[in-house]
């Protein structure tokens, strides 16, 4: 069974700074990686996904994230952060052959100005 | 812009009461979702439908269905609340069951049960 592991409950940073959101994940075989936003009263929406190729992949907003096999680990980074950036982040993992998603518990961040 | 339409918006009932939740997706997708957030924001998957086909049900109590239509809409049916029922109720779609399949959410239905 894959786990997915979000260390972070809460993040508090300035705007302007640089945050790194923190996701680890547990499974063995193929496994496809994504990351999704939630903003106050919405819906979530995706960000940016992995699979295979490059391990730093870009998404909406200026957010990229790197893969990296050897820590398990699929962390979330934006350099400079914005006030509209603040909100739930959550990581997703599927994988296995009934495709099934399993969402982290989410990052709460809030961007400071 | 929203492709993930979810009625009501809320809803305040009593525990026993029925209730009925809509979501209808206009992005032509195979795959639709119920999902079920708690206060801390955790998300619980409910149920998944394929092309109308029920593939994933998690162990939900039964008071809680699934109901399809078509392909664009799953509704979802409570048949008598209880307090630990309110929650954010989030419906949401995707182009099919693969493996890389990207989801879209609609902006949810929060459920409050008295």
């Amino acid at each position: 069974t894959q786990t997915v592991s979000q260390s972070d409950a809460h993040v508090t940073v300035f705007e302007g700074d640089s945050v790194e959101l923190r996701c680890n994940y547990s499974y063995g075989g193929s496994i496809y990686l994504s990351w999704y936003i939630q903003h106050h009263g919405h819906g979530l929406q995706f960000l940016l996904k992995y699979y295979s190729g490059n391990p730093v992949v870009q998404g909406v907003n200026g957010f990229e994230a790197e893969f990296s096999k050897s820590d398990s680990s699929f962390h979330l980074r934006k350099a400079s952060v914005h006030w509209s950036d603040s909100a739930v982040y959550f990581c997703a993992v599927s994988a296995g052959s009934n495709n099934r998603i399993f969402f982290g518990d989410g990052t709460q961040l809030v961007v400071k100005p | 812009e929203t492709a993930v339409f979810q009625t009501p918006n809320y809803h305040v009932t009593q525990v026993g009461n029925e209730v009925s939740f809509n979501c209808k997706q206009t992005l032509g997708h195979d795959t639709m979702y119920w999902y079920k957030q708690d206060s801390k924001k955790l998300l619980k998957i409910m149920f998944s439908y394929n092309n109308k086909q029920l593939i994933v049900n998690e162990t939900v109590p039964r008071r809680f269905s699934p109901q399809s239509s078509d392909k664009a809409h799953l509704n979802l049916r409570i048949k008598s609340v209880e307090p630990e029922d309110s929650a954010v109720y989030l419906c949401a779609s995707s182009l099919d069951w693969g493996l890389y399949a990207e989801q879209f959410f609609g902006p949810g239905t929060r459920l409050t049960v008295l």
